[in-house]
């Protein structure tokens, strides 16, 4: 049983340059979720994909961000321009519709950035 | 909107004594609950969650957490803390989606970090 997998793990980079994140979920699941993490807080919302459809986007994914899942299986964030304000963990999720999962998420392992 | 609060950010047990992280919920539709832990970078592993069937929850590695609407509250136990427990804990909330296409995000609260002392 393979779950959800994210790479790469860790991710150092300089300020201003571009990086690019990849989620891939649990093959039976059509609904991804990106979040981030700060050091000391809880996990945010910032994205929401059913299938390949990108349904809702939090206020915390400014233009820098953009995420796609263009065959409605694996996923890519991409953040533009890199901020030392944009360091953080960045999990994926995935899940079955809510009605049939009562909406549990199952999490991958993150991706930490490190924006120097 | 939604949201959820944890009460003390750092809690410390002896090994063998009982587990109490209390979590608080804000929800203005039925909500679905949910404790999860995580170990040091490592993602989130799901403990358990409340759907409405029972209003006592029992989750994996002996934890269970009760819902009580007249309190909002859905406070995780464990009867005897082992030093594999230390780690930080996270409660959530999200909506039924009941929408089409509505994203049932996670909201999560700032997490509890269980310290367990010999």
């Amino acid at each position: 049983d393979t779950g959800v997998s994210q790479d790469p793990r860790h991710k150092i980079t300089k300020r201003g340059q571009n990086v690019t994140f990849r989620c891939d979920p649990i093959s039976e699941h059509n609904r991804l979720y990106w979040y981030r993490q700060t050091l000391g807080q809880g996990p945010e919302f910032l994205t929401y994909f059913q299938n390949e459809a990108q349904l809702e986007k939090s206020r915390l994914l400014s233009d820098r961000f953009s995420a796609e899942r263009p065959k409605g299986s694996f996923s890519t964030l991409e953040i533009q321009r890199t901020e030392q304000g944009d360091s953080a963990m960045y999990l994926c999720a995935s899940s079955f519709p809510v009605g049939r999962s009562y909406n549990e998420q199952f999490f991958g392992p993150g991706t930490r950035l490190t924006v120097l | 909107a939604q949201s959820v609060t944890q009460l003390g950010s750092h809690v410390s047990v002896s090994e063998g004594a009982l587990v109490l992280l209390r979590c608080n919920y804000s929800s203005s539709v039925p909500p679905y609950l949910f404790w999860y832990v995580q170990y040091p970078n490592q993602g989130l592993q799901l403990l358990l969650k409340y759907t409405s069937a029972a209003t006592l929850v029992k989750g994996i590695n002996g934890f269970e957490a009760e819902f009580k609407k007249s309190e909002t509250s859905f406070h995780l136990t464990k009867p005897s803390a082992h030093m594999s427990d230390a780690a930080e804990y996270f409660c959530a909330v999200s909506d039924r989606g009941t929408g089409t296409g509505t994203a049932s995000k996670l909201t999560f609260g700032t997490g509890t970090r269980l310290q367990v002392t010999l």
